[in-house]
């Protein structure tokens, strides 16, 4: 596709609901980032792929939040047990990504807004 | 630890007029590099400009330019002849090398209202 796509673009889950997130990244993009955005603030690091190999889930804040990309393209992020305090903006970005390389944009989706309710 | 600071929470800016918006890091890393994001009501994350620690010239792009003062840590975003389409939220965020430039630490954020 033209873009980084995600779906769905709205979410509403009750407390305790298990919810799946997905993103499609563009096409050949070697990198995929999810962040989280509470609303009124700016996005924080969840988690990081390099193709298929979740290389960094330090941003993750607890176990029931899980992330994989098992075929290196399309990506979905697991909410388990849903909180309150989960309900924010889930934001997907990709990049071509070579590592050191400095000058490698990083598209953004148009996020998934998840309230729980 | 890395941090990014926007203390402008609001601004507004006649239409045409050039505004700048705020923007402090800290890091102890020497390698790093400084982005400012658009994100207008749609919610979608639009690339402006970025700006790398050992560039030692301002980042441009067409009407943004990135005021770079290493000294003092701040990577203000200018822009110039404001338009209406402006009006949006606007991000400062850092990458720093040595993990990998795409993974941003972001500011607060600054709501940029254009008044015609």
């Amino acid at each position: 596709g033209a873009g980084v796509s995600q779906s769905p673009r709205y979410k509403v889950a009750k407390r305790g609901q298990d919810v799946a997130l997905r993103c499609d990244p563009i096409s050949g993009h070697v990198s995929l980032f999810w962040y989280q955005q509470a609303l009124g603030q700016g996005p924080e690091f969840l988690t990081y792929f390099q193709n298929e190999a979740q290389l960094d889930k330090s941003g993750l804040p607890s176990d029931r939040f899980f992330a994989e990309r098992p075929e290196g393209s399309v990506s979905t992020l697991k909410i388990q047990r849903t909180q309150q305090e989960d309900s924010a903006v889930y934001l997907c970005a990709s990049s071509l990504i070579v590592l050191g390389n400095e000058d490698t944009e990083a598209f953004f989706g148009q996020g998934t807004r998840l309230t729980v309710v | 630890a890395q941090k990014i600071t926007q203390t402008q929470p609001g601004m507004f800016v006649q239409e045409k007029e050039a505004v700048t918006l705020d923007c402090t890091y800290d890091t102890s890393d020497q390698s790093y590099g400084l982005f400012w994001y658009k994100q207008p009501s749609s919610g979608e994350m639009i690339f402006l400009i970025y700006q790398g620690s050992y560039d030692e010239q301002n980042a441009t792009e067409g009407r943004y330019s990135l005021n770079f003062q290493k000294a003092r840590k701040s990577a203000n975003l200018v822009i110039s002849a404001s338009q209406l389409g402006d009006s949006a939220m606007y991000f400062c965020a850092m990458s720093l090398a040595l993990y990998n430039f795409n993974k941003f630490y972001f500011g607060s954020g600054t709501k940029l209202n254009v008044k015609p």
